[in-house]
């Protein structure tokens, strides 16, 4: 089982540009959850998706938006892209009580 | 005010030493309680869940004190492999929206 992988690992953007980062949850897990982790800070909730919807999102602009396919696979779309935006995008996936992170997409904003 | 606080630190302590950190958080209807592991550049690693009658793992003893709305984590005899940074995590629902805490850094010198 490859746990949950997410690609590319790293990624440089310009101001303005869009992003798409991609996750693939652990085999057999149908829920993915996207986490934004800034330098020195802890994980922040982007939002959940199940059965191909957003369940729970946190206090993220709408330029944040997401897509659950029905491989459960997801992608984490971020548009018009700010300075801000620059940190570690973090996807999870769940498996009772324990929630499992992939090793994350770092993105920095130029 | 955060959701979950936690002293940044860094701990800088000898190996041998015992060690604990403190987390506190705001809203009583948290349900669930997590300390999670995250070495430098890599994602969070559930290190043990919490519990209100206290429950250990090997050197590590975590503790919930629910009328103070504070979290506990106790590390005896620390090893060089212990340094990290290790934040404290609370969940409202069943939804597994995790909010985390800044995280707090232990250093284990020789």
């Amino acid at each position: 089982d490859a746990g949950v992988t997410q690609s590319p690992t790293h990624l440089i953007k310009t101001r303005g540009q869009q992003v798409t980062l991609r996750c693939s949850p652990k085999s057999g897990h149908d829920t993915v959850s996207w986490y934004q982790q800034a330098l020195g800070q802890g994980p922040q909730f982007i939002f959940q998706y199940y059965e191909e919807e957003e369940r729970q999102r946190g206090n993220f602009p709408d330029r944040f938006s997401g897509h659950q396919f029905p491989n459960y696979s997801s992608e984490l779309n971020v548009n018009a892209l700010l300075l801000g935006d620059s940190a570690l995008y973090l996807c999870a996936s769940k498996e009772g009580n324990e929630q499992f992170f992939g090793p994350g997409t770092r993105l920095t904003v130029l | 005010r955060k959701e979950v606080e936690q002293d940044p630190g860094p701990f800088n302590v000898p190996e041998g030493a015992t060690v604990a950190f403190n987390c506190t958080y705001s809203n009583s209807a948290s349900q669930s309680f997590f300390w999670y592991r995250q070495d430098c550049r890599k994602e969070p690693k559930l290190l043990m869940s919490v519990y209100s009658s206290g429950n250990e793992d090997g050197r590590f003893t975590a503790q919930l004190n629910r009328a103070s709305q504070y979290i506990s984590l106790l590390i005896r005899d620390s090893k060089l492999s212990d340094s990290a940074t290790y934040l404290c995590v609370v969940r409202m629902d069943s939804s597994y929206k995790l909010i985390f805490g800044s995280g707090t850094r232990l250093l284990v010198r020789p």
